[in-house]
This record gives C-alpha cells, structure tokens and sequence, in this order.
C-alpha cells in the first residue's frame, strides 16, 4: 500500500545535540512538507520541496534543515540552534499542482 | 489579524445533534479551503474540501464557504462519540503554491 512512514515515533534530544526525523513516501508525490504542531497551535510550516534538489523555509524555519536528495525521502535535522524543539513534527506529501495534503503518523520529540 | 481564526472550543453538543464548526480567513485572495480531522496524538486526515461558494455535501458532513464574508464552516449532522476529536480548517494563502495554511483547530466533544 502507497503511504508516507515517518520515523522514530518518538524521539528524545539532550540540550546541543543534533537530531534527525526521517521521512519516506512511496506515493510518487512530487511535494513533501515538515508542519510542526505545539497544543493549542495548530500546524506551522518549517520547510517544504516541490522537486528533488530544491526546497524553501517555511514560517519557522529557523534552527532546522532539510535535504531532498531523492524523489521519495525528505529527513528534516533540528539543529541546536532549536531552543525550544518538543513538538509533534508531521511530515505530508502531494501531488504536483494539488493540495490534497497525505500525512505521516508524526514523531514527537522531547528534550531532555 | 491572524491569517486565520478558530475557536479552540472545546464544543460538546449531543449524540445525534448537529455540530456547527467555523473558520474565518483574512485573505480575501484564498480560493481552496479544507477540513481536517485530527484524533488526539494522530495525524490529521482530510474529510472535506471545497473551492465553490455555497454547500458541499459528503455523508453526514457539509461544508458551507461564503468568499464575501470569508469564513467557511463545517456541519457534522448526526453526530457519534466516534466524532469527537479536533477539527481544522486549512487553506492556500494567495502567492502560496501548494502550502497549506491551519487554523490552530476546534475540539469537538460529542457526548452520550
């Protein structure tokens, strides 16, 4: 079955480390996003790729980086830069030209 | 002005009754909004999409936009304790390519 997997689910950080989120699809999707989610505030953009070798910050993307070597992975690195990095980070995927938006299952990442 | 504005809620209405969720939009440029069902600790799953002025309906669900006064809103009629769970609009700002821009959400709690 074509879906997008998001890994780990869960994921703990101690203060200065660097940590990568991996995310795969294998839906053909040209687009992919990294939307961070905090309670009570809905979805925010960090960073999104429309095709291979391209990509562009979205609102918050200061203290993270993304890479878009392959069509299908799109891993997102929160740097120590982050200061306040515990979110539920979710990772989606679409079409080219369409806005019906696939989601991963999501990690949640907690500092330590 | 928020790009987008939400009641949190939560809103609790009965088994059975109709729930009348809201969403209201600054950017009068916006021409695709959706609806989004989020389970607490999951990822959220598209119900929903209109482009139109006016209704769509789809099963117990109907969508309602009105461009001029720029809110959209979701109808859930029927409503199961299966339907309780947050709901958020979403939408493509003008200039905004494929990126979808959330409404922080409104939780629904559909009681016995």
């Amino acid at each position: 079955d074509g879906g997008i997997t998001q890994s780990p689910k869960y994921l703990f950080r101690k203060e200065g480390q660097n940590v990568t989120l991996s995310c795969e699809q294998n839906l053909n999707h040209d687009a992919m996003y990294w939307y961070r989610q905090d309670p009570g505030q809905g979805l925010r953009l960090i960073y999104y790729s429309q095709i291979v070798n391209d990509f562009q910050k979205g609102d918050i993307a200061e203290g993270y980086s993304v890479s878009r070597e392959k069509k299908e992975s799109f891993p997102l690195t929160v740097t120590s830069a982050q200061k306040n990095p515990t979110a539920f980070y979710l990772c989606a995927s679409s079409p080219d030209g369409q806005y019906r938006y696939t989601f991963g299952s999501g990690t949640r990442l907690t500092v330590v | 002005q928020k790009e987008v504005e939400q009641n949190s809620g939560p809103l609790s209405v009965p088994e059975g009754a109709i729930a009348s969720l809201n969403c209201t939009y600054s950017d009068r440029g916006s021409q695709s909004f959706f609806w989004y069902r989020q389970y607490s600790g999951k990822s959220p799953e598209l119900i929903m999409f209109i482009y139109s002025n006016g209704d769509k309906e789809d099963g117990r669900f109907t969508a309602q936009l009105n461009k001029a006064s720029q809110y959209v809103s979701l109808l859930i009629r029927d409503s199961q304790p299966s339907d309780s769970a947050t709901y958020l609009c979403a939408f493509i700002l003008t200039g905004g390519g494929n990126k979808l821009t959330f409404g922080t959400g409104t939780q629904l709690k559909v009681e016995l």
